[in-house]
């Protein structure tokens, strides 16, 4: 079955630095790709997405771009402030007649002063 | 602006008891889902639905049932609750093919 792979967490970064979040899928067809964002006590919200092979998502800084050769959504930013601490999901979505999104386990980032 | 709200926010059951996790969205949305979130395992789809009327089981169905009696409400029911549903459950809906979903803010739920 369909299926997200993201690195573990967590990652610990300092302010300022390079992130970059780990995506691998598994999936028949041409699913839709997302990436979500969880901050401390609230609901997932959508950071970026991408629908077809090369899209680049990008907001708030973030950007993820998918491959289809190599089946990946990695999350990169290339300033993290400490605002960016949160658990971020990739996800995909499984196609128009279930709409069902499967979710990659989370990785917590971390970004200390 | 509600968007899609959960309650309640915490509950602690003992085993055995049943209770209903209530979820509404105000966005006329079709579809909704509900999930439950544990450490190390993401977010896994216990139930979802395509319209009112309409539900199906998703990954962990369960233990859990659902109803989808209006477009607004999708409420998520635990029967006799065991130790193993404790868990931060999320309902989630969105508009027909976009991909986004909109969260609740989550239920927190521990069987004792």
């Amino acid at each position: 079955g369909n299926s997200v792979t993201q690195m573990e967490g967590p990652v610990t970064l300092s302010e300022e630095a390079f992130l970059t979040i780990n995506c691998t899928y598994t999936a028949t067809g041409y699913p839709s790709l997302f990436w979500y964002v969880q901050y401390p006590g609230e609901g997932l919200q959508l950071l970026l997405k991408a629908t077809k092979a090369d899209d680049k998502g990008s907001n708030k800084g973030f950007e993820a771009t998918y491959r289809k050769e190599t089946t990946s959504f990695h999350l990169e930013k290339g300033s993290v402030q400490v605002s960016d601490s949160a658990v971020y999901f990739c996800a995909l979505s499984e196609g128009s007649n279930t709409g069902k999104l499967i979710f990659g386990q989370g990785t917590t980032l971390q970004v200390k002063p | 602006n509600a968007g899609v709200t959960q309650t309640p926010k915490f509950q602690v059951l003992k085993t055995g008891q049943s209770m209903t996790l209530q979820c509404a969205q105000d966005m006329n949305h079709e579809y909704m889902s509900w999930y439950r979130q544990d450490p190390g395992m993401g977010l896994r789809l216990i139930h979802y639905s395509v319209g009112a009327g309409i539900t199906d089981q998703g990954e962990v169905p369960n233990g859990y049932n659902v109803s989808r009696s209006t477009t607004e409400d999708f409420p998520l029911r635990l029967l006799s609750a065991a130790p193993s549903q404790t868990s931060v459950y999320f309902c989630a809906s969105r508009q027909g093919n976009t991909g986004e979903l909109f969260f609740g803010e989550g239920s927190r739920l521990t069987v004792l």
